[in-house]
């Protein structure tokens, strides 16, 4: 089974913090994702990777960052929280064998920022 | 812009009713579609999905979805729904002449009523 991770379920912030969230993949995917997931919006792309230290913004990048040092360990960077980046944050991973591929996501880690 | 319409955010239902989520996206060309799901308090799961060929796909706990390129639509229907079908469910749609990158619609949970 692929199994995608990510470093914590539940996370509280304040306002103008650093925040790291962590997603790690055991099936050498090459692709991994980062979406946020709100009510009524669905999940939309924040950023994504094809491959390591190569990253491409997705339809909301502003706000954020990631890192791709390791090939299953995909990092989003909030640099400074806001409270409107409290949100449900979802990793996912796909590989890359030329087909669009489905995406196996993570449990999520909800955020608030106070 | 490319967006993925799923038509009702809220649908109750009683156990043993047929089942209809619609599900419409905006761009032509090739496109994979995909149904995933989120059981309450579990990760988001692929239920189906479209790639070429028969365009009536089946998932898995007797979830099927017909693919109508001329109405540009993948609506998932289950026959007699359980009680354990309570989730959320989000239509997704990727195409490579749009970034490769998938689209979800905004979700529609669904309620059965035991």
């Amino acid at each position: 089974d692929v199994k995608v991770t990510q470093s914590s379920r539940y996370l509280v912030k304040r306002t103008g913090e650093k925040v790291f969230l962590e997603c790690v993949q055991d099936m050498d995917h090459e692709n991994m994702f980062w979406y946020r997931q709100d009510p009524g919006l669905g999940l939309r792309l924040i950023y994504f990777s094809y491959d390591v230290k190569m990253k491409e913004k997705g339809d909301i990048p502003e706000g954020y960052s990631v890192s791709r040092e390791k090939k299953e360990r995909f990092s989003l960077i909030l640099e400074s929280a806001s409270t409107n980046q409290t949100s449900m944050y979802l990793c996912a991973s796909s590989p890359s064998d030329g087909s669009y591929n489905e995406q196996f996501f993570g449990p999520g880690t909800r955020l608030t920022v106070l | 812009a490319q967006s993925v319409s799923q038509h009702n955010h809220h649908v109750i239902l009683s156990e043993a009713a047929s089942l209809e989520l619609g599900c419409n996206y905006s761009y032509g060309g090739t496109v994979n579609l995909f149904w995933y799901v989120q059981y309450p308090g579990q990760h988001l799961q692929l239920l189906l999905k479209y790639f070429s060929g028969d365009p009536l796909v089946k998932g898995i706990k007797g979830f099927e979805a017909e693919f109508i390129k001329s109405k540009f639509s993948f609506n998932l229907r289950k026959p007699s729904v359980q009680w354990s079908d309570t989730a959320e469910y989000f239509c997704a749609v990727i195409s490579m002449e749009y970034g490769n990158k998938l689209v979800f619609g905004a979700g529609t949970i669904l309620r059965v009523k035991s």
